[in-house]
């Protein structure tokens, strides 16, 4: 059982370098999720997707971009990465009520 | 908007000994949805309850119990018999009726429980 894969799991940048974290899941849940968790603010959230071709803002979109052009594959893209985007992201997934299966993480350094 | 606090960012209890976790939300909808997961060393990231806002009864797990309070807007988490498997951040969430799978976190509760 795969459920949410996040690849890579480290990862380390320049500033002004782009990368896309990749997600997938095989549980055929229509609602997907980036979360970003820094020291001392929890889970915020980037990105999210109720379904292929569907996509939207979070608390904390700027600097990324997604898209969903099927329902297993939810990609993360940092368009030029910045000191402030070294964090811990999280993908999830979840099939209704709310209830979140996420990834392992990924573990992204800006240097 | 809605949020979440937890105040509490930082406990550290001895082995054996209860420890409650506080969670404090606010939502203007009627309908929303609370939830607590678990982060232990390792990093990821596991569910641990749900409840709805129209079911206020306390629940227990084991050694785990949750009390709901809409009153007070509170749903707090306790652990009985501490043990030190229970060392982890654990993180309330709520979300709402419009979208049930967007959930806003709060900041965290680091547990340690000393052997």
């Amino acid at each position: 059982n795969a459920g949410v894969t996040q690849t890579p799991k480290f990862q380390v940048l320049k500033t002004g370098q782009s990368m896309t974290l990749q997600c997938a899941q095989d549980m055929n849940h229509e609602y997907m999720s980036w979360y970003r968790q820094d020291p001392g603010m929890g889970l915020r959230l980037i990105h999210y997707s109720v379904g292929a071709g569907i996509t939207d803002q979070g608390e904390v979109p700027n600097g990324y971009n997604v898209s969903r052009s099927t329902t297993e594959d939810f990609p993360l893209r940092l368009l030029s990465a910045a000191p402030s985007q070294t964090s811990v992201y999280f993908c999830a997934s979840s099939y209704s009520k709310g209830r979140l299966f996420f990834g392992e993480g990924s573990r992204l350094t800006v240097l | 908007a809605q949020k979440v606090t937890q105040a509490q960012t930082e406990i550290s209890v001895v082995e054996k000994e209860d420890v409650t976790l506080d969670c404090v939300y606010e939502t203007r909808d009627t309908t929303y949805y609370l939830f607590w997961y678990k982060q232990p060393p390792s990093g990821e990231l596991v569910f641990l309850i749900r409840r709805n806002s129209f079911d206020e009864q306390n629940e227990i797990s084991g050694r785990y119990s949750w009390n709901f309070q809409k009153s007070t807007s509170s749903f707090n988490f306790t652990i009985t018999a501490s043990q030190v498997v229970d060392s982890a951040v654990y993180f309330c969430a709520l979300s709402e009726e419009g979208l049930r799978e967007k959930l806003t976190f709060g900041t965290g509760t680091r547990l340690t429980i000393i052997p």
